[in-house]
């Protein structure tokens, strides 16, 4: 069935180095994919996506990356702060006729040494 | 200010004993789910609703039960829970083809 992987489950990083977080997927139809954010205690928040048409989105310190050639979806924080540390989920959306039928990934948490 | 928000946020309970979980949102979004989240297999979704009286099954509605009589709300029904569905349940609104918005989660305990 359709899945999403993440390869890394834990990622620690120093304050100030920059952070990749790398999510496979596995249906090569899915063409919109989010990355949220999920502080402990909280839901999980929007950080930025990505339509199928684009390889690379820019937002404020973060950049997704999308290669279909090999349904890869990567995460890169700039700069990675204390208040980063989260697990951060990628969703790939296969059924784009529904909207809203996301598939999410088990998560990776990402730890900023100080 | 726009939210979503779930009642009870924690509950302990007994197997068998029916129980509802609220979901309120004041964004006008047609699309609302249910998910729950366990450790190690991230956020499966239950139900969906794409506007009033239209509802469909995720990938996990055994168990469950919901309802869309109005665009606002979108509960979540167990109507014999089992401890097998203890877990963190969240909702979520959006609007067609973009991202969803969570509410704040509640946490099942079934005894």
């Amino acid at each position: 069935g359709e899945s999403v992987g993440l390869h890394l489950p834990t990622l620690s990083v120093q304050e100030g180095d920059n952070s990749i977080i790398n999510c496979a997927y596995s249906n090569s139809a899915s063409d919109y994919f989010i990355w949220y954010k999920q502080e402990s205690g909280k839901g999980p928040q929007f950080i930025i996506d990505i339509r199928s048409n684009m390889d690379k989105r820019q937002g404020q310190r973060v950049t997704v990356l999308l290669n279909k050639t090999v349904k890869h979806l990567s995460l890169q924080i700039a700069a990675t702060q204390p208040g980063d540390s989260a697990v951060y989920f990628c969703a790939e959306n296969p059924h784009h006729n529904y909207g809203q039928n996301f598939v999410f990934g088990p998560g990776t948490r990402l730890s900023v040494l100080p | 200010e726009a939210q979503v928000t779930q009642n009870p946020r924690y509950l302990i309970t007994v197997t068998g004993k029916k129980l509802t979980v609220t979901c309120s949102q004041n964004m006008n979004h047609e699309y609302m789910s249910w998910y729950r989240q366990d450790p190690g297999l991230g956020l499966r979704q239950i139900y969906y609703s794409m506007n009033v009286e239209v509802t469909d099954k995720g990938d996990v509605p055994e168990g469950y039960k919901v309802s869309r009589k109005e665009k606002r709300n979108f509960p979540l029904i167990l109507e014999s829970p089992s401890p097998n569905q203890t877990s963190l349940y969240f909702c979520a609104t959006g609007t067609g083809y973009n991202e969803q918005f969570f509410g704040p989660g509640t946490r099942l305990t079934v005894l």
